[in-house]
């Protein structure tokens, strides 16, 4: 069983919905959570970190927690074309030392 | 921009040649993680260094080494390169080693070998 598990999609919604991204982990010992964007051809930049259960709002992300059912998920908000991009999920798991270990990624595509 | 630098951009080698790649950290980070992402998948951890010292390693051959510097830069040298070692290879610094550090990537190293 791998780590950290998420849907490889691709996931389309039009534009203006709400995108729901998750993702889940196999270590109950995970302490931190992050939600990385990666567009084609670049790096990933971090966009949300969440470390306790519940919801966490920045703009038009909300990543939610939720440790008894080892997931973690993101909304977007009133999605646009620029939110196109493959989702990173990462967590530190007790595993590997706490250093962030990643999922393969979803792909979102916001479709005018 | 994350003020983490990386270079060479894009580089080919052939099948057992060795290779270098170099990592400047963002200004006040000492800690740089490195990471193999192939097409299609997530950053595969390679290997963290604090403070000089590495600090965990993932599954990777020994023939993967690396090391940091004093100002905390970093190196990451590949031996005997396979043809699977084909992939981005991506930089990130943080301000500690704790599993709560955020992470800044550089703009990786696409190496293909041939």
């Amino acid at each position: 069983q791998k780590e950290v598990e998420q849907n490889s999609g691709p996931l389309s919604v039009p534009e203006g919905a709400i995108a729901s991204l998750n993702c889940t982990y196999s270590d109950r010992g995970s302490q931190s959570f992050f939600w990385y964007r990666q567009y084609s051809g670049k790096s990933p930049e971090l966009i949300m970190s969440i470390y306790s259960n519940g919801d966490k709002e920045d703009g038009r992300f909300t990543a939610q927690l939720n440790k008894a059912s080892q997931y973690v998920s993101l909304l977007i908000r009133d999605s646009q074309p620029s939110d196109s991009a493959t989702y990173l999920c990462a967590v530190s798991t007790r595993g590997g030392s706490y250093i962030p270990t990643f999922g393969r990624g979803t792909s979102l595509i916001v479709h005018p | 921009e994350t003020g983490v630098t990386q270079s060479p951009t894009h580089l080919i080698k052939t099948r057992g040649q060795q290779v270098t790649l170099r990592c400047s950290s963002q200004s006040g980070h000492n800690t740089v993680s490195w990471y193999q992402q192939a097409l299609g998948q997530g950053p595969q951890f390679i290997f963290q260094y604090y403070r000089e010292e590495e600090n965990g390693r993932g599954n990777f051959p020994p023939r993967f080494s690396g090391l940091q510097f004093p100002n905390y830069s970093s190196e990451l040298n590949v031996n005997a390169l396979e043809l699977d070692d084909s992939a981005l290879y991506l930089c990130a610094s943080s301000l500690g080693a704790g599993g709560n550090e955020k992470l800044f990537f550089g703009s990786g190293t696409q190496l293909s070998v041939l």
